[in-house]
Formats: C-alpha cells, sequence, structure tokens
C-alpha cells in the first residue's frame, strides 16, 4: 500500500531563510509524488510533481523537491523564504484506487509552515 | 479559466440533520472527486466519478453518505443524518480524466461543515 509521512507537523522560518519540509514516502511500485498548497480559506494547489522523470523536480514560486529513491524521501525546499509561503503544505502519494482506478491520491498529514519577518 | 466551484462555503448544522453540498467541476474534466479533510488531517478521498460512473467509493460511510453525478457534470454530496464526527471541510476535485497515475487534480475552496 502507498502512504507518505511528513515528519514536521508545524516548522517556523525567518523571512530569507531556507526552507526545508521533509516528506518520507512508501509505495510498493514507482510512485507518483506530489506536494501541494494550501493557504486558508483557499483551495489546494499543486506546487509540483514528480513523474518518473527527472529526479530533481522545480515547481512554483522557486520551489524544488529532490526525488531520493534509495532514501523513500521526496523533501520540499526553497532557497529564501517569503512571508506569502506561510501555508500547510501536503505529500501526496498516487495510488491504485479500488479496482484498479488510477489516480487514488494519499495525502501527508500537513506540515505548517510559518514564516517570521 | 473557471475554477472548481463549490457551495455552500460555510453550514452549521445540528447533529441527525441532513445537509447537501454541491459541486461544480473545471469544464471538460471527466473525474470528479470528493475528500474529507478532518481538521488537523489531509484530505481523504470518499468517492471519485468518471463521467457519471462510480469508479471508487471504498472509502464512502454509505450507511449515511450518498452522492451522485447526473448527466456527468456536476456533483452533490448529502450526509443523512449527520454526527458529530462528520465536523470537516469537504472538498471537490477535477481532473481531466483518470488514465493516468499523474494527472494533476484541481480543488475547490471547500465547504466547512460543523455538526453541534
Amino acid at each position: 500500500a502507498q502512504s507518505v509521512t511528513q515528519l514536521d507537523s508545524h516548522v517556523s522560518v525567518s523571512e530569507g531563510t531556507p526552507v526545508l519540509l521533509r516528506c518520507n514516502y512508501s509505495s510498493s511500485y514507482s510512485p507518483s509524488l506530489f506536494w501541494y498548497v494550501q493557504h486558508p480559506n483557499k483551495g489546494l494547489q499543486l506546487l509540483l510533481k514528480y513523474t518518473s522523470a527527472a529526479t530533481l523536480v522545480k515547481g512554483i514560486n522557486g520551489f524544488e523537491a529532490e526525488f531520493k529513491k534509495s532514501e523513500t524521501s521526496f523533501h520540499l525546499t526553497k532557497p529564501s523564504a517569503h512571508m506569502s509561503d506561510a501555508a500547510e503544505y501536503f505529500c501526496v502519494v498516487s495510488a491504485q484506487g479500488y479496482g484498479g482506478a488510477t489516480n487514488k491520491l494519499i495525502f501527508g498529514t500537513g506540515t505548517l509552515l510559518a514564516v517570521q519577518p | 479559466e473557471a475554477g472548481v466551484a463549490q457551495s455552500p462555503r460555510y453550514k452549521i448544522i445540528e447533529k441527525r440533520q441532513s445537509v447537501a453540498f454541491w459541486c461544480n467541476p473545471i469544464s471538460g474534466h471527466a473525474t470528479l472527486y470528493w475528500y474529507q479533510q478532518i481538521l488537523g488531517q489531509g484530505p481523504k478521498l470518499l468517492i471519485q466519478f468518471q463521467n457519471n460512473g462510480v469508479v471508487d467509493d471504498s472509502q464512502l460511510p454509505k450507511d449515511r453518505f450518498s452522492a451522485e453525478r447526473l448527466k456527468g457534470v456536476d456533483s452533490t454530496l448529502k450526509i443523512q443524518p449527520a454526527k458529530l464526527e462528520d465536523s470537516a471541510v469537504y472538498l471537490c476535485a477535477s481532473s481531466p480524466f483518470a488514465g493516468a497515475s499523474y494527472n494533476e487534480q484541481f480543488f475547490g475552496p471547500g465547504t466547512r461543515l460543523t455538526v453541534l
């Protein structure tokens, strides 16, 4: 079965410092992995996705993530945090749905990112 | 392009009452999903439609939850009767098709349900 574990429920950084949000996955086959962001009172937005192409994936707003099969990790990073990055971030793995249907998303429990001025 | 629309945005009901949520997906998207997001948790898939057919409802509590997608466009999710533990945000998402595991899902703003 597919699953993701987000290692930190809360991360606090200062504006202008690097961001690291950690995610480990478990999958019985080569996974598709995603990071979604959720701002307060707004819908989930896709930041980036890994689909077995390049292991370093670049997303929107300066975020990137690296797929490391040996470590079963897919950590999200950004060189310099901005106040507008404050939000909740979800690591997601795509799984085979019931009856073989694809595109079933399994969400982690989320990491709340706070950015201090 | 218009996004996924949901209504109402907020709903407060008492336990044992009924409630319904509405979702209109992005035009042309064949696949529609309903998720339940309990406070402090990630969203959990309740049901997936492909056009107007159900693809996956394995995690839908069928004794109280029902959903339909008539004509393969908009969808309604109903809870009858509601329990306290149904308090959550109900998210609707759509994607062009479900043929590939990397297909992006586009999410609506959600309906926040409070059951008293």
